[in-house]
């Protein structure tokens, strides 16, 4: 199994630009998580999606930051307009409704 | 008061040392319970899953307290490629797993 897949690896941005985070989470998952994780604030729960549908965004900062699954292999995390504040690793995570949750490499973000 | 506490450490043992971490979850209702591992600059992967029971994996030793609300993680015979950061979490299976802010070990030779 290839395990889940994120892009790109690592992303260097100025401030106000647009950026895209994608994931693919492990086949046959139905629940997709979007996280944040810094030094000061640890491991923060962004938004999750079960069968591709939005349950829980209370997590996104906010309006800059939006995410979409189009269908179950997929998902996005957009930030837009982006600032210094944001940069951060952030991870996409999967599991099966009674399984261990897998987590991707993570995208490693800065924004300058 | 956060959902899953943990004790930040660092905790600095030497090799061969048995160390062990407690963590805190304030949802009494919750249902599954894990310690994960996170390496510097890696992802956290699973390290055992941690039931009603108590369970053991080789050095790892994993207990849960429902009564009062916690659960541990006991490292035998330390080994230097333990150390990392160990988040514990705890969570509804149909919901989101809440995830601690990490006890970090390190290992000295």
């Amino acid at each position: 199994d290839a395990g889940v897949i994120q892009s790109p690896r690592h992303e260097v941005t100025e401030m106000g630009q647009e950026v895209t985070l994608r994931c693919k989470p492990i086949s046959g998952h139905d629940y997709l998580f979007w996280y944040r994780q810094t030094m000061m604030r640890g491991l923060e729960l962004l938004i999750y999606f079960n069968n591709n549908v939005p349950i829980d965004d209370s997590g996104m900062p906010e309006d800059r930051f939006s995410a979409k699954m189009p269908n179950a292999s997929f998902s996005t995390l957009k930030i837009q307009p982006s600032e210094p504040r944001d940069s951060a690793v952030y991870f996409c995570a999967s599991r099966r409704q009674a399984d261990t949750q897998y987590f991707g490499p993570g995208t490693r973000l800065t924004v300058l | 008061r956060k959902e899953v506490e943990q004790d930040p450490g660092p905790f600095n043992v030497p090799e061969g040392a048995t160390v062990a971490f407690n963590c805190t979850y304030s949802n009494s209702a919750s249902q599954s319970f894990f310690w994960y591992r996170q390496d510097c600059r890696k992802e956290p992967k699973l390290l055992m899953s941690v039931y009603s029971s108590g369970n053991e994996d080789g050095r790892f030793t994993a207990q849960l307290n429902r009564a009062s609300q916690y659960i541990s993680l006991l490292i035998r015979d330390s080994k230097l490629s333990d150390s990392a950061t160990y988040l514990c979490v705890a969570g509804f299976w149909g919901q989101n797993f809440v995830f601690g802010p990490g006890t970090r070990l390190s290992v000295l030779p």
